[in-house]
C-alpha cells in the first residue's frame, strides 16, 4: 500500500526566501506525482505535474523534483511571497489505471511579510 | 479556461438525510474522480468513472453511490447520512494517467 508523508507539516519562512517543500512515498513505482496548493476550505490548485520518467518540472517560480528509486520528490519556491501562504500537499499516481491519487498530509506553509 | 463545476457549493443535512451532490468535469476529459476531504485531512479517494464506466473504487461506504451520466456529469449519491460524513467533497476531471483538475468543493454539513 503506498504511503505519502510531507515533512514538516508546518513551516514559517520570511518574505523574500526561498524554500523547499519534501514529499517522500513508499512505493517507487509511481506513474506521477502532481504538486497542489490548498487554500483553507478551499478547492486544490495543481501547480506541477511529473511523470515517472521525468526529474523535474518548473512553472514561474516553483520548480519540482523528483527522485525515484529514493521514493522523493521536492517543491522548491523561489523569492517566496505572502501570497504563497497556503497547504501544500503532494499526491501520487501508483498505476495507470489506477487512478486514485494518494495525498500526503501536506506542509503548511506561512510567508511572514 | 473552463474549469471542474461542483454543484451545490454547501449543503446542510440532518441525519440519515440523503444527499445528491453534482459534477460537472471539464470537456473533452474522460475520466472524472470522486475524493472525500475531512477536517484537517488529506483527501481520500472513492471512485472513480472512465468513458462513464466505474475504473476505480476506493474506501467508499455501502451507503454512497456514484455515476456518470451519457453527458459527462457525474452525480455522487449519500444515503442515511451519519455525523463523520461531514466533509468537504472533491470531483477532479481529467484524461486517464494525466494531471487531474480539481473542483471548488462541495462542503457538506450532517446536523
Amino acid at each position: 500500500k503506498q504511503e505519502v508523508t510531507q515533512i514538516p507539516a508546518a513551516l514559517s519562512v520570511p518574505e523574500g526566501e526561498n524554500l523547499v517543500l519534501n514529499c517522500s512515498f513508499t512505493d517507487s513505482a509511481i506513474y506521477n506525482l502532481q504538486w497542489f496548493r490548498q487554500d483553507p476550505g478551499k478547492g486544490l490548485t495543481s501547480l506541477l505535474l511529473i511523470q515517472s520518467s521525468q526529474r523535474e518540472q518548473t512553472s514561474g517560480r516553483l520548480n519540482a523534483s523528483l527522485d525515484k528509486s529514493s521514493g522523493r520528490s521536492t517543491l522548491y519556491i523561489a523569492a517566496s511571497q505572502p501570497g504563497d501562504s497556503a497547504t501544500y500537499l503532494c499526491a501520487v499516481l501508483s498505476n495507470f489505471g489506477n487512478e486514485k491519487l494518494t495525498f500526503g498530509t501536506g506542509t503548511r506553509l506561512t510567508i511572514i511579510p | 479556461a473552463a474549469g471542474v463545476i461542483q454543484s451545490p457549493r454547501h449543503l446542510i443535512k440532518e441525519k440519515r438525510e440523503t444527499a445528491t451532490l453534482k459534477c460537472y468535469p471539464i470537456p473533452r476529459h474522460d475520466t472524472v474522480y470522486w475524493y472525500q476531504q475531512g477536517p484537517g485531512q488529506d483527501p481520500q479517494f472513492l471512485i472513480s468513472f472512465y468513458e462513464k464506466m466505474q475504473s476505480d473504487k476506493g474506501s467508499i461506504p455501502d451507503r454512497f453511490s456514484a455515476q456518470q451520466f451519457s453527458d459527462y456529469h457525474s452525480e455522487l449519491n449519500m444515503s442515511s447520512l451519519e455525523l463523520g460524513d461531514s466533509a468537504l467533497y472533491f470531483c477532479a476531471s481529467g484524461l486517464a494517467g494525466a494531471e487531474q483538475y480539481f473542483g471548488p468543493g462541495t462542503r457538506l454539513t450532517v446536523t
